[in-house]
This record gives C-alpha cells, sequence and structure tokens, in this order.
C-alpha cells in the first residue's frame, strides 16, 4: 500500500513567521498536488508539480517537488490569520487516481 | 471561473435505501473521479472514469457502487443498498488531461441512519 507520510500534523505559529510542511513516500509519483480543505468543504487545488526538483511559487507559498519525485515540501513566507487551514498533499499514481495524505493542520494567530 | 458543482450537499437516507450523487464536472473536463472522506480520515480514491467506462477503482467500489454519465454534463454515483459504514463527504472531481491536476466539488455529506 503506498502512503504519503505528512508532517507535522498540526502547527500552530504566529503572524509573520515562516514554516515548512513535508510530504513523504516511498513511492515514486508521476505528479504531487497540494490542496487545502475548509471543514466540510472540498479540496481546493493550489498546485501540481511534475518534474523531479521543480520548484513552483504562489505568492507568498513555495511548493518544491523532490529530485526523486518521491516527497514534497510547501514553505509559506510571513504566515498570515488567512493561510489558517488543513493543507492536504495528493501523490498520482496512474491515470489520476490520487493517493492523499492526512494532512497538515495550520493554525496561524494574529 | 469553472467550477465542479455537486448536489445534494447533504443527503439523510436509511440503511438498505439506495441514493444518488449528482455532479457536474468542468464543460472541458474529459476525466471524472469519485472520492470519498469518511469524518476525520483521509479522502480516498473511489473510481476514475473516462470515455464513458470505468478507468480504474479502488477495493471500496464495490457491487454496491455504480457510476453513470447519463447525459453530456452530469456524472452520478449511485450506491444501491447503503450501510451505515458508507456515511462521509463525497467528493466528484474532474480533470482535463487525466494526470493529478484535479478540481473537486464542495463534496455531498451522506448521513446513514
Amino acid at each position: 500500500t503506498q502512503l504519503l507520510e505528512q508532517s507535522p500534523q498540526f502547527l500552530s505559529i504566529q503572524e509573520g513567521e515562516n514554516l515548512t510542511v513535508y510530504c513523504n513516500s516511498s513511492s515514486v509519483f508521476s505528479s504531487l498536488q497540494w490542496y487545502r480543505q475548509e471543514p466540510g468543504e472540498g479540496p481546493v487545488l493550489l498546485v501540481t508539480v511534475v518534474t523531479g526538483g521543480e520548484v513552483k511559487k504562489l505568492k507568498r507559498l513555495t511548493f518544491q517537488f523532490g529530485d526523486a519525485r518521491k516527497d514534497s515540501s510547501l514553505h509559506i513566507t510571513a504566515a498570515q490569520p488567512g493561510d489558517t487551514g488543513l493543507y492536504l498533499c495528493a501523490g498520482d499514481r496512474s491515470q489520476g487516481n490520487l493517493i492523499f495524505g492526512k494532512g497538515t493542520k495550520l493554525s496561524v494567530k494574529p | 471561473e469553472p467550477e465542479v458543482t455537486q448536489t445534494p450537499s447533504h443527503q439523510v437516507t436509511q440503511m438498505g435505501q439506495e441514493v444518488i450523487l449528482r455532479c457536474v464536472p468542468i464543460s472541458n473536463h474529459l476525466y471524472f473521479y469519485w472520492y470519498r472522506q469518511i469524518l476525520g480520515q483521509k479522502v480516498e480514491f473511489l473510481v476514475s472514469f473516462y470515455n464513458n467506462e470505468i478507468s480504474e477503482k479502488s477495493e471500496i467500489f464495490d457491487d454496491q457502487f455504480s457510476v453513470e454519465r447519463p447525459d453530456g454534463s452530469n456524472f452520478t454515483l449511485k450506491i444501491r443498498s447503503t450501510k451505515l459504514e458508507d456515511s462521509a463527504m463525497y467528493f466528484c472531481a474532474s480533470s482535463r488531461r487525466g494526470l493529478g491536476e484535479q478540481y473537486f466539488g464542495p463534496g455531498t455529506r451522506l448521513t446513514v441512519t
């Protein structure tokens, strides 16, 4: 069974701090997605990374796909209370069958 | 911006009843998916659908489940005889190219009593 492990599970920080969350697997994925999910809602796609070593930036968010396409990280610079939420990574094994991690629950206090 | 829509937002049904969950994928997308999320747990893949047939299905997607694209816009998930353990959020997703970049709907909360 392929697993995606996310860490940390919970993260509570002050506004203005930087943070990094991780997504790791022993398996290779053809692509990896990062989503954000609010309670009772569907996951909202933030980014897709496809190439090993790829780095993508979305305003204050930086996403990186590991060289071996087994792991990924999400770095947030100068976190704001609006960044509070559940961040999910999801790997594509084949034909779009996404394997999700359990998520990192981020709380940013003003 | 185009989005995936799902109806109903909440469905309550009795054990043993049939339910149909409806989705309207993004209009130029060709690949469609159903996932479920039991409260407090991970999002889990159920089934993928392309060119009017199932591409892949998980162990969860047994004979009680079926999917259909009855017309050019809707994509449905039917559970024939619901069980208590079917209670979950069900998410529809669609993709233009059949790769990992999938867009999710807001979900249907299914409660089986």
